[in-house]
């Protein structure tokens, strides 16, 4: 069964770069699938934030246009990881960020199948 | 950027009614790429539906989804008592996706 896990520091200082880790296990990070991050304000909805292609030695990124300057998605394939970094953080960013895998429909790698618990990191001085 | 409204906002139902919970998007979901999740509070979201109307592994019977183009609905037949919970849609295209704003399906 794939399990995922978030880990990360729990509070952050607005400016700073937030860097989060997800480990992926029960299963390949290189099997041609593509992987994601989504976070939650504390009661609000849910917002993607970017997703990483890995395959052998290739990888693509894709990030939400509304973070792109500030956010860098990245693989380790030899710890089986794949990690955000975000950066000039404010309070608007405090959110449970949850890691998962998309799922392949057809030719499209279009929903997430399998989520990690998600991680809240609150940005605060 | 797609983006997709979900109505209502809040819905107030008894045990054993059923729901329809809507998903509106402001242009045109190709290949009906769109899917439903779950989600209870304190809990990660749980897929339902993808393709718009193929249940994932493991869901009930009783979720269903329908729809095309700009207008995809999730039914939930005979709630169950574990079934009230926040959903939302989302859809993908063009290597972004986008969520939903949600629906709240509560006792009544």
């Amino acid at each position: 069964q794939l399990q995922l896990q978030e880990s990360g520091p729990g509070l952050v200082k607005p400016s700073e770069t937030l860097s989060l880790t997800c480990t992926v296990s029960g299963g390949s990070l290189s099997s041609s699938y593509y992987w994601g991050w989504i976070r939650q304000p504390p009661g609000k909805g849910l917002e993607w934030i970017g997703a990483i292609y890995y395959s052998g030695n290739t990888y693509s990124t894709y990030y939400n246009p509304s973070l792109t300057s500030r956010l860098t998605i990245s693989v380790d394939s030899s710890n089986s990881q794949f990690s955000l970094k975000l950066s000039f953080l404010t309070a608007a960013d405090t959110a449970v960020y949850y890691c998962a895998r998309l799922g392949r429909n057809g030719g499209s790698y279009s929903y997430f199948d399998y989520w990690g618990r998600g991680t809240l990191v609150t940005v605060s001085s | 950027e797609i983006v997709l409204t979900q109505s209502p906002g809040t819905l107030s139902l008894s045990p054993g009614e059923g729901a329809t919970l809507s998903c509106r998007a402001s242009q045109n979901v190709r290949n009906n790429n769109l899917a439903w999740y779950q989600q209870k509070p304190g809990q990660a979201p749980r897929l339902l539906i993808y393709g718009a109307s193929s249940r994932a592994t493991g869901i009930p019977d009783r979720f269903s989804g329908s729809g095309s183009g700009t207008d995809f609905t999730l039914t939930i037949n005979r709630l169950e008592p574990e079934d009230f919970a926040v959903y939302y849609c989302q859809q993908y295209g063009s290597f972004t996706w986008t969520f939903g704003q949600g629906t709240k399906v509560e006792i009544k």
